[in-house]
């Protein structure tokens, strides 16, 4: 069964970088690209990029570009999501999710913390 | 960024039927999903495609699409049917985006 397990909770200072990561199992890895999707307290989801496990390629939404990247490791089919210059506002659950046309797996969710 | 949008809440009796909308410029030319999210729980697909249903959704799920709008179909709303739900769609250029979110209560 498809399967996107992601990364432990973070508590990370404002200005630090942190780094999520995604473990995808239970089908071909480099055949679905992956989203990465904010989810702030109380908020809605917010898209945050994508990225092709077959060649790396990569798209961001506009509001990230420069603050994220996206990367993998076909060796052990884990995707990255690193996230840097962390304010407040970037506390949120994050989540890896698998593009099917829609989205159709979602990972469980990591939650970053970001506080002095 | 493309603008998907949905109303803030909807209320419904158990036994009723729900409809959640969603609308955006590019729906008559691509499809729409639906997600329910949980309090505290990742997302779930509970519609692709703009009308088909994943295996192990109830059938009182349904979706449609006309025009501008996807409507959610919930039928016969249950009480465990409480939960935050969600469109997806991209506009036409493949730029996905999320709808602002419904939150569906039963009572």
């Amino acid at each position: 069964q498809v399967q996107l397990v992601q990364s432990g909770a973070e508590v990370k200072k404002p200005g630090a970088s942190v780094k999520v990561s995604c473990k995808a199992s239970g089908y071909t890895f480099t055949n679905y690209y992956i989203h990465w999707v904010r989810q702030a307290p109380g908020q809605g989801l917010e898209w945050m990029g994508i990225i092709n496990p077959s060649g790396g390629s990569t798209s961001y939404a506009q509001k990230f570009q420069g603050r994220v990247t996206m990367t993998r490791d076909t060796s052990t089919t884990t995707l990255y999501m690193q996230l840097s210059s962390l304010r407040s506002e970037d506390t949120a659950v994050f989540y890896c999710a698998r593009d099917n046309g829609g989205v159709d797996y979602w990972g469980q969710g990591t939650l970053v913390t970001v506080s002095s | 960024s493309y603008e998907l949008t949905q109303p803030p809440s909807v209320s419904v009796s158990p036994g009723h039927t729900a409809r959640i909308t969603c609308s955006g410029d590019a729906l008559p030319k691509k499809y729409a999903y639906w997600y329910q999210q949980k309090s505290g729980q990742a997302p779930v697909l509970v519609i692709y495609e703009d009308s088909k249903r994943p295996s192990g959704i109830p059938e009182r799920f349904s979706g449609s699409s006309s025009g501008t709008m996807a409507t959610l179909t919930i039928s016969g709303a249950q009480v465990e049917d409480e939960a935050d739900y969600y469109c997806y769609s991209t506009d036409s250029s493949g730029y996905p985006s999320f709808g602002g979110g419904t939150k569906l209560t039963v009572l």
